[in-house]
């Protein structure tokens, strides 16, 4: 069956470091990869996905993730964070059979400290 | 161009009492999704709709239905509340499968006493 990883539930972060958050996956095939970001009292927000190509994929607001197969890794990144940054971030898993199979991480919070 | 919109933001229910939740989207997409999200367990697919007309269960259907009469909306009820049921759901919807990605709306609070 296929799950998702957040190991890290809470991270905090100087604005203007750089950010790594980690998300393991577990998945029978090639994975659909993605990250959503939820704002305080907001839905949630699509970062970026994977399908297919380049493993490195870019995303709004700075965000990139790089896809690592042999480690069933999709690490988040940013070079340098702001203090807007602050939310929980959720990584989710799923195929080409549709949005309905996806699963979700339990999400990892994002404080930003000055 | 709203997105995807619910209504309402927050409400508190008896135990045994009755609502509908309305999720509406203007995007023309096909598939909708209702989700709840309680702490430490992230999103949970309840109902989806792959259609105007069709209701599928998700992974934590129990307690809930859902009904898909037009298109562009998506209501989920509860029959009878229960405390266990307290969580902030989310709709979403998208164009269908392949993997594609979401628009959430914004949230409901529901709390069952």
């Amino acid at each position: 069956a296929q799950s998702v990883t957040q190991p890290d539930i809470h991270i905090t972060v100087s604005e203007g470091a750089s950010l790594e958050l980690r998300c393991n996956y577990s998945y029978g095939a090639t994975p659909y990869l993605f990250w959503y970001v939820q704002s305080p009292g907001q839905g949630l927000q699509l970062l970026l996905k994977y399908f297919s190509g380049d493993t490195l994929v870019q995303g709004i607001k700075g965000f990139e993730a790089e896809f690592k197969r042999s480690q069933s890794s999709f690490n988040l990144r940013k070079p340098s964070v702001h203090w807007s940054d602050a939310a929980e971030y959720f990584c989710a898993v799923g195929g080409d059979t549709g949005f309905q199979k996806l699963v979700f991480g339990t999400g990892t919070r994002l404080l930003v400290s000055p | 161009n709203a997105g995807v919109t619910q209504t309402p933001k927050f409400r508190v229910l008896k135990t045994g009492q009755s609502m509908t939740l309305l999720c509406a989207q203007d995007m023309n997409h096909e598939y909708m999704y209702w989700y709840r999200q309680d702490p430490g367990m992230g999103l949970r697919l309840i109902h989806y709709s792959v259609g105007e007309g069709t209701t599928a269960k998700g992974e934590v259907p129990d307690g809930y239905n859902v009904s898909r009469l037009k298109k562009q909306n998506f209501l989920l009820g509860l029959e009878s509340a229960a405390p266990s049921q307290t969580s902030v759901y989310f709709c979403a919807s998208s164009y269908g499968t392949s993997g594609g990605s979401a628009f959430f709306g914004p949230g409901t609070r529901l709390t069952v006493l």
